[in-house]
């Protein structure tokens, strides 16, 4: 069975500053898609950054960018120049197929001013 | 345009009572997903529709939860004789495609309470 592990319940990164999510994952398939999740107090979930197994390019979407260690069964996600918005619950998500996400636990992101 | 819709957005049930959660997805979206997101939680997959086909559910707790998309548009998420246990947000998410690593775009979410 497939599992997310997100490490780290809780983090906080001054603005301006960076800062660095972990995610670990389990898997024997060796295609399949990784996914950085935002959630905002508001609840409404909104994807940040998309990772494709095959693609050895590590994905970068303005100040997100992700490490994905394929060996390592690793997908971390940094954030640069953190600002306010960045305030969130964060999901790690994993998906072989069209129907299969996986969500991790989450890591709850306050950024201070 | 419009985005994932959710109602209502909170709902409080006595145990034992039936509620139904609507999903209006994104127009001419294909897939249609449900999840549970207790309190603290990432979400857990329920059910899958690919249109008005109910393509997967085995994430659904128990015989008391019942989904629907009729005409492959809008869903209801039923729950019969609500438990404590039920008391989570329930999210809607629709994607474009029905292919692998397409996004999912979700909505705000139903919080049910059963008290």
């Amino acid at each position: 069975a497939q599992t997310v592990t997100q490490s780290q319940p809780e983090m906080s990164v001054q603005e301006a500053e960076t800062v660095t999510l972990s995610c670990t994952y389990d898997t024997s398939e060796s295609n399949y898609y990784l996914f950085w999740y935002k959630q905002p107090p508001s609840r409404q979930m909104i994807l940040v950054i998309r990772q494709e197994a095959y693609k050895q390019q590590n994905a970068t979407e303005n100040r997100f960018s992700v490490n994905f260690q394929k060996a390592a069964k690793s997908f971390s996600l940094k954030i640069s120049d953190s600002q306010l918005g960045d305030t969130a619950m964060y999901f790690c998500a994993f998906a072989e197929g069209p129907n299969d996400m996986r969500f991790g636990a989450g890591t709850r992101l306050t950024v201070k001013p | 345009g419009a985005g994932v819709s959710q109602s209502p957005r909170y709902k409080v049930a006595k145990r034992g009572q039936d509620v139904a959660l609507r999903c209006d997805p994104i127009s001419g979206h294909v897939s249609l997903f449900w999840y549970q997101q207790a309190l603290g939680q990432g979400p857990e997959f329920l059910t899958y529709f690919q249109n008005e086909a109910q393509l997967d559910k085995s994430g659904l707790p128990s015989d008391r939860f019942f989904a629907e998309r009729p005409e492959g548009s809008v869903s209801t998420l039923k729950i019969q004789r609500t438990q404590q246990e039920d008391s989570a947000v329930y999210l809607c998410a629709s994607s474009l495609e029905g292919t692998s690593g397409s996004e999912q775009y979700f909505g705000p979410g139903t919080r049910l309470t059963v008290t």
